[in-house]
């Protein structure tokens, strides 16, 4: 059964640092990956979807890489601002494709 | 991009009341679904439908049910609600494995 775990479960920067947050998975059989943010006590939006045929995919200061073989996917946001902070998590569908099965998420802070 | 809307952002029920929550995708996407989310939990999928009138149950199925009778809305019912369905309630619309999307989610409190 695929699990998905994202570390670190917090992290706080000051602003203009770049960083980067990881995303492992069990099983590297995988259809895509795609990332999301979500702000206190609102839905998902979808940031960035990697195919499994893809090694990254980087849209604005962000930037998504995948390693199927090793079950990795990091998220790097390059000169991080106090709007960045939100809580990160990533997700992958299940081999049945029924289900997208979830992180429990990295929550970010940047201070200005 | 596709909009998945969510009938409600905020809903406060009382024990034992039936409760409806909707979700309406404005693209011809065939699969939807209701996940819930909980502080240390993360998100946990309650059902999920890949076509009008068929679904298949998640991972935490039990006092929940729905309905699917048009592509575009799923909705997802609290037979009787119970103070441990209080939650945030997510829905998403995908085209199979492709990109997923999500509505605005619903905080439902049950008292």
């Amino acid at each position: 059964k695929q699990e998905v775990t994202q570390i670190p479960a917090a992290l706080s920067v000051p602003e203009g640092e770049n960083l980067v947050l990881n995303c492992s998975f069990t099983d590297s059989a995988i259809y895509n990956l795609q990332w999301f943010r979500q702000d206190p006590g609102k839905g998902l939006t979808s940031l960035l979807l990697i195919q499994s045929s893809q090694r990254e995919q980087t849209s604005g200061r962000l930037n998504a890489s995948l390693d199927k073989s090793s079950g990795r996917s990091t998220l790097y946001i390059a000169a991080s601002q106090p709007g960045d902070s939100a809580t990160y998590l990533c997700a992958l569908f299940n081999q049945a494709g029924t289900a997208l099965i979830f992180g429990k998420g990295t929550t970010l802070s940047v201070s200005s | 991009d596709v909009k998945v809307t969510q009938s409600s952002r905020y809903l406060v029920k009382r024990t034992g009341e039936k409760v409806f929550l909707e979700c309406v995708q404005d693209m011809d996407h065939e699969n939807m679904f209701w996940y819930r989310q909980d502080p240390g939990l993360g998100l946990r999928l309650i059902y999920f439908s890949y076509d009008v009138k068929m679904k298949e149950k998640g991972d935490i199925p039990e006092g929940y049910s729905v309905s699917r009778e048009k592509k575009e809305r799923f909705s997802l019912i609290l037979e009787s609600a119970s103070t441990n369905q209080t939650s945030m309630y997510l829905c998403a619309a995908s085209v199979k494995v492709t990109e997923a999307f999500f509505g605005q989610g619903t905080r439902l409190t049950v008292v």
